[in-house]
């Protein structure tokens, strides 16, 4: 099956500077990455996705890279403010024509991003 | 994901006692997920559902069962084979490729 690692666990950044966590996973026919940022005690939301027929996606501060070749992929978040504390999960998942939408996801252990005031 | 809910948001129980967690989407989704989070830990598979009346275990389904009778619903129970069932638990569900979470319901054993 499909796993999903994640870089680094924790990261410390002053606010106004850049923000980059890393995942890498194993399954080649993977084509769907999420991100996901989750503040305490509540749920994962949905910030930005990527599938694999693009290479990059950017949402105003944020933006998502993928490697194909290389299978990883990388969140990027710009100008850092302290509303962007929490823990990220980034995910992936292999979308096949049977269950399309409903095949699941497998999710990296998670970075805790503390932005620094 | 404001369609998801999960209830209680709290929940205790004894140890040797079976509880059931509820989840419901009104989203139409096809597709409903359990997953258990521990306290600085990621996110852990326990059971999905690709359709009505079907399911499939997860990664750590042992301890756990779900039923999937209706569209809207999927119920989770942990019984008192979970050795060790004081977690978060997210329900979530999903269409297309996007999947929405539910806002947890978090178990405490006694």
């Amino acid at each position: 099956g499909e796993n999903v690692e994640q870089h680094p666990s924790t990261l410390s950044v002053q606010e106004g500077d850049s923000a980059v966590i890393k995942c890498t996973y194993s399954d080649s026919a993977s084509n769907y990455f999420p991100w996901y940022k989750q503040e305490l005690g509540k749920r994962p939301q949905l910030i930005i996705d990527i599938r694999s027929n693009v290479g990059e996606k950017k949402d105003q501060r944020i933006a998502v890279t993928l490697n194909k070749t290389a299978k990883h992929f990388s969140l990027h978040i710009t100008e850092t403010q302290p509303e962007d504390s929490a823990v990220y999960f980034c995910a992936a998942k292999r979308e096949s024509g049977l269950f399309f939408g409903n095949e699941k996801l497998t999710f990296g252990t998670g970075t805790r991003l503390t932005i620094i005031p | 994901d404001g369609g998801i809910t999960q209830s209680p948001k709290y929940l205790f129980r004894k140890e040797g006692q079976n509880v059931t967690l509820s989840c419901e989407q009104n989203l139409n989704h096809d597709a409903m997920y359990w997953y258990r989070q521990d306290p600085g830990q990621g996110l852990r598979l326990i059971y999905y559902s690709q359709i009505v009346n079907d399911f499939q275990k997860g990664d750590i389904a042992e301890g756990y069962s779900v039923s999937r009778e209706k569209k809207e619903s999927f119920p989770l129970t942990v019984t008192s084979a979970q050795k060790n069932p004081t977690a978060f638990y997210l329900c979530a569900s999903s269409i297309g490729y996007e999947q929405f979470f539910g806002p947890g319901t978090r178990l405490t054993v006694l």
